[in-house]
């Protein structure tokens, strides 16, 4: 089975502008989560999307927003950005199992804000 | 979400055990440890998990404290490969999808 894909994987943009990265979630899965990851705050939850539903939400941002299609790909959006927007992103793709919650994750995109 | 406790940095010598402890002593009941890996430029990957008794899989093993409060992930065979940040992650049985890392140990892994 293909694993957690993420496009673009580079992204150079500046201030001000919008991105736009997408995740294909592992085939079969209906859950996707998001995370940004920087130096100093570490590994932070953005959002999850299950079946087209924004389930849960971190603490970041109106410019922040995301949205999971009927085929269970997922994009998310940042607007306005801001130089310390510059991350790694990374999305995850689960299966519900009955033990817990098992994430896959993808390569990343990593964003540079200029 | 419980609050977990791990050193910054351990290290080892490759073809070594290896332990990894983490402490997690506000964990509730129901919820599963998990443990993820996030190797150099890669996305975490998961590892393990347990509830209260010891789990065993071809990556590791871990090993649950009676009273819950505390873990260890062992690596029986350290490889250079090894080398990554490792997370434990407690988890709530039927809550959120969301994975609290904190900040992880880093394993360094000596030729």
């Amino acid at each position: 089975k293909a694993g957690v894909t993420q496009t673009p994987r580079y992204l150079i943009k500046t201030r001000g502008q919008q991105v736009t990265l997408s995740c294909s979630p592992i085939s079969g899965h209906r859950s996707v989560s998001w995370y940004q990851q920087t130096p100093g705050q570490g590994l932070q939850f953005l959002f999850e999307y299950f079946s087209e539903t924004q389930r849960n939400k971190g603490n970041f941002p109106g410019r922040f927003s995301g949205r999971q299609f009927s085929n269970s790909r997922s994009e998310m959006n940042v607007s306005t950005l801001e130089l310390g927007d510059s991350a790694l992103y990374l999305c995850a793709s689960s299966l519900r199992s009955a033990g817990g919650r098992v994430q896959y994750f993808g390569p990343g995109t990593r964003l540079t804000v200029l | 979400d419980a609050k977990t406790t791990q050193p910054n940095s351990m290290e080892s010598n490759e073809e070594e055990p290896v332990h990894l402890p983490c402490n997690h002593s506000t964990i509730s009941g129901t919820d599963y440890i998990h443990w993820y890996r996030q190797l150099p430029s890669q996305g975490p990957e998961y590892v393990i998990h347990g509830l209260t008794s010891n789990v065993n899989n071809r990556m590791a093993s871990l090993a649950i404290a009676e009273d819950r409060k505390s873990s260890t992930l062992i690596l029986h065979r350290a490889t250079l490969r090894d080398a990554a940040v490792y997370y434990c992650i407690p988890i709530t049985q039927g809550g959120s999808e969301k994975l609290v890392f904190g900040k992880g140990t880093k394993l360094t892994v000596n030729p």
